[in-house]
């Protein structure tokens, strides 16, 4: 098992409201990336966070932020909630500088339904 | 941005039999590509990767084979075992922001 974990497991949510995801970084990795896996299909890039910078950022609307912190480890914020956001959502962590493509491992991830 | 397309979505063979999945992409300007397998409930888990400046990789029973010019990329697994059942995914991108492909859920027969 890799030493990226994520919190909490499972959560439940009504749309409309917000929800912060947590993801910890494994140790001496500096960028965490962030996916959304909708049953049955593949992880969607969401955005990627280095040195507490966003650092790219995939097809998702602004309602979907993020944060980086010193330590590394970072949060996914959802806010206005819609059905559709109802997913598994993947964090992944990486060792990288700007320009360089290294191995990125998953953590646990978070199961999220929107009621 | 990039377009991952993966291909058989599933895949069934027999115990000792070979599983070849396919991926292709659209930009040429990824230069990494990964694959994982995830088994049902789990995260996913690097099984093999490979850059662009590499033609064929090989780790054990697992192969992957690039052809940067055809922009597409192939997953082999030979002697398939009960334990290889899983989904499959693969992905493509450089900078660490990868698309991944849609998957291929393989089941192994004893």
């Amino acid at each position: 098992e890799t030493g990226v974990t994520q919190s909490p497991t499972h959560l439940i949510k009504t749309r409309g409201q917000q929800v912060t995801l947590r993801c910890s970084s494994q140790s001496g990795h500096n960028t965490v990336s962030w996916y959304q896996q909708a049953l049955g299909q593949g992880p969607q890039f969401i955005f990627q966070y280095y040195r507490e910078e966003e650092n790219g950022r995939g097809n998702f609307p602004p309602r979907f932020s993020g944060l980086q912190f010193p330590n590394y480890s970072s949060e996914l914020n959802v806010n206005a909630l819609e059905l559709d956001d109802s997913a598994l959502y993947l964090c992944a962590s990486s060792n990288s500088g700007r320009g360089i493509t290294d191995t990125q491992y998953f953590g646990p991830g978070t199961r999220l339904t929107v009621l | 941005g990039e377009n991952v397309e993966q291909h058989p979505s599933t895949l069934s063979v027999q115990e000792g039999d070979s599983a070849v999945i396919k991926c292709t992409y659209s930009d040429s300007a990824s230069n990494y590509f990964p694959w994982y397998k995830q088994e049902l409930g789990k995260r996913p888990q690097l099984i093999i990767d490979i850059r662009s400046n590499v033609g064929e990789k090989k780790d054990q029973r697992i192969a992957v084979t690039l052809n940067k010019t055809a922009k597409h990329f192939s997953l082999h697994i030979t002697e398939t075992q009960p334990e290889d059942s899983a989904v499959y995914f693969c992905a493509a991108g450089e900078r660490n922001k990868f698309y991944f492909g849609s998957g291929t859920k393989l089941n192994v027969k004893p």
